[in-house]
């Protein structure tokens, strides 16, 4: 009974192409977000939603699209894909909009050839 | 800003030996902190988390963390590791409605 699930777990695609990431979370907190890792473990935050929301937008190019239909959902859309877009993009809920006490998914590998 | 800084980018040690992972922390006022463990091919996971209180606090897995305002430090620690201890961990912050985490570090078990 996953608590934050992404699909799919890895994504390989060539570029140019647009691919969407779905997160859903089962917990019913209130605000969701999508980090980024690199392939040095950098993490950083991309988007937050509260009560769909949005509420973080960091500099992020305008290809990624996060779309919030309710606040269980969170998913993320990247036109155009990049070279540069391949990472590891990780989905987290929390009960509430300050950042604390994340809850994360597993992770979808995103590959661009 | 608030930020925490993770000095060590690789650990190795020992199972069954101590462990102490440091962090340093950036912050005007009396910080939340947290440490999250991430396991190869996993998302992250809470350890243990600071808010006030008591300096030593307790976490899931055998860990535990000190508060040192002193020294700006919220360092992590296990008296004894285990192989499946080796993962790679992160200390964070809360900055602005979201959680800033530090560069982490890998931690490498050998039996």
């Amino acid at each position: 009974d996953t608590a934050v699930s992404q699909t799919p777990k890895y994504l390989v695609t060539q570029m140019g192409n647009d691919k969407s990431i779905k997160c859903e979370q089962n917990l019913g907190h209130d605000t969701m977000y999508w980090y980024k890792q690199d392939s040095k473990k950098f993490l950083k935050i991309m988007f937050s939603y509260n009560n769909k929301e949005l509420i973080i937008n960091e500099t992020v190019p305008n290809r990624f699209s996060p779309k919030s239909p309710d606040k269980a959902h969170l998913n993320l859309h990247i036109n155009s894909l990049e070279l540069g877009d391949s990472a590891v993009y990780f989905c987290a809920s929390s009960p509430g909009p300050t950042g604390e006490k994340l809850f994360f998914g597993s992770g979808t590998q995103l590959s661009v050839l | 800003a608030q930020s925490v800084t993770q000095p060590d980018i690789h650990i190795t040690v020992s199972e069954g030996a101590s462990l102490e992972l440091r962090c340093n922390y950036s912050y005007g006022a009396t910080p939340y902190l947290f440490w999250y463990v991430q396991s190869p091919g996993q998302g992250l996971q809470l350890l243990l988390k600071y808010f006030s209180g008591d300096t030593l606090v307790q976490g899931i897995k055998g860990f535990e963390a000190e508060f040192k305002r002193s020294q700006s430090s919220f360092n992590l620690r296990k008296p004894s590791v285990h192989w499946s201890d080796a993962a790679e961990y992160f200390c964070a912050v809360p900055s602005t409605d979201k959680l800033i985490f530090g560069t982490g570090t890998r931690l490498q078990v050998f039996p």
